[in-house]
């Protein structure tokens, strides 16, 4: 099975930088996710890493260690609109996804 | 542009009673999934399907079960619900179950049995 940690709340204000870290362990990995889920909505994908080192797409960037287990989400520039719960999730061998329980980001003004 | 699509938005549905929630995508998708997401505990798995005609079981498929005739649907039954059942039910779909392959999330079923 997978055990998947993260923080359960994070406040930052608008323009700041917050990171999101995700630490887990496995019997088995293949990829991992990171999902953001607005109140009331369903899910929707981030980014996705399976090799060492960090993947950049605008704002948001995703850095992947499998040594250590250690993944974290960068949220740069925050605005109002990226108040929002962030998934980590871990693909095992069998290619089946578990769910950390998700960082609830609040972004002040 | 429909994507994933699941019925009903939300139910209360009394203990005992038979309920199934479907979930239709237009994607050609071949693997879908079945998640049950609860406070403070996340997106479990229910079930799966890698490909039509095939179904596997999750972390919590206890009391649910799951077909899959064609590749668009992907029903999930629950025979006899219980209080414990109650929650909101996701449907996702992915093109396949590896790769880069990411998931996409239907809007979600809420649902609560008294």
């Amino acid at each position: 099975g997978q055990n998947i940690d993260q923080p359960t709340e994070m406040t930052a204000t608008e323009g700041a930088i917050v990171q999101i870290n995700c630490t887990y362990q496995t019997s088995g990995f293949n990829g991992l996710f990171w999902y953001q889920q607005h109140a009331g909505e369903a899910p929707t994908f981030l980014s996705y890493n399976v090799l060492d080192g960090l993947e950049e797409k605008g704002r948001f960037s995703s850095f992947l260690s499998r040594s250590k287990g250690y993944s974290y989400l960068l949220l740069k520039e925050l605005q109002m609109k990226d108040s929002a719960s962030y998934l980590c999730a871990v693909r095992d061998n069998d290619y089946k996804l578990s769910f950390g329980a998700g960082t609830t980001v609040t972004v002040r003004a | 542009i429909a994507g994933i699509t699941q019925a009903p938005t939300s139910q209360i549905l009394a203990a005992g009673r038979r309920m199934t929630l479907r979930c239709t995508q237009d994607m050609r998708h071949n693997a879908m999934y079945w998640y049950r997401q609860d406070l403070g505990l996340g997106l479990r798995l229910i079930h799966y399907s890698n490909t039509a005609g095939t179904t596997g079981k999750g972390e919590v498929p206890d009391g649910y079960s799951v077909s899959r005739a064609n590749t668009d649907d992907f029903p999930l039954t629950l025979a006899s619900a219980v209080p414990s059942q109650t929650s909101v039910y996701f449907c996702a779909s992915s093109a396949t179950s590896g790769g880069a392959d990411t998931q996409y999330f239907g809007p979600g079923t809420r649902l609560t049995v008294l």
